[in-house]
């Protein structure tokens, strides 16, 4: 079974563009959720999906954006980038939410 | 939503000592608590978890206490290697928020 695919591996954005990120997980999981890692930040939640639905948010602007596809498939959006959205973004699926997560690689965002 | 907190930030133990890390949570709601291993360059990976229903659970030389009345629950590692050198993230659920991150250093 493929493991959770993210895309792309690397970006490099400037201040003030906009960037969508891809996260396919794994076959049959139906749950989505998105994370930023900084060093020594951790792993700060930004959003759960679950059917298409968002069912949890974490404290982020509302620069930061995301959707799920029928497929399960999600896409994660951040406009008007700012420096400091430099980072580490990973998704992860689960099969319904409440339970063991399977991390992507992650796709590193340098914004310039 | 949920808040959740760990200590220490750093760890650092001889090869053969335990290691604990400990956590708290703030929503009585949370019913289900894992731990998740980072090594350097790689993506976090679940190496234990503990339900609402059960007080402490045991793998090999892994084991996590709970302790709902509290708000806690724990990691502890046991004849820690070199190879447990890594970054230790608890989370809660409901959100999954995750602890800062414990990163723990074992020297040989």
């Amino acid at each position: 079974k493929a493991g959770v695919t993210q895309t792309p591996r690397y970006l490099i954005k400037t201040r003030g563009q906009q960037v969508t990120l891809s996260c396919s997980p794994i076959s049959g999981h139906r749950s989505v959720s998105w994370y930023q890692q900084t060093p020594g930040q951790g792993l700060q939640f930004l959003f759960e999906y679950f059917s298409e639905t968002q069912r949890n948010k974490g404290n982020f602007p509302g620069r930061f954006s995301g959707r799920q596809f029928s497929n399960s498939r999600s896409e994660m959006n951040v406009s008007t980038l700012e420096l400091g959205d430099s980072a580490l973004y990973l998704c992860a699926s689960s099969l319904v939410g409440n339970e063991k997560l399977f991390f992507g690689s992650g796709t590193q965002l340098s914004v310039l | 939503g949920e808040n959740v907190e760990q200590h220490p930030s750093t760890l650092s133990v001889q090869e053969g000592d335990s290691a604990v890390i400990k956590c708290t949570y703030s929503d009585s709601a949370s019913n289900y608590f894992p731990w998740y291993k980072q090594e350097l360059g790689k993506r976090p990976q679940l190496i234990i978890d503990i339900r609402s229903n059960v007080g402490e659970k045991k793998d090999q030389r892994i084991a996590v206490t709970l302790n709902k009345t509290a708000k806690h629950f724990s990691l502890h590692i046991t004849e820690t290697q070199p190879e447990d050198s890594a970054v230790y993230f608890c989370a809660a659920r409901e959100g999954m928020r995750f602890g800062a991150g414990t990163r723990l250093t074992v020297k040989p």
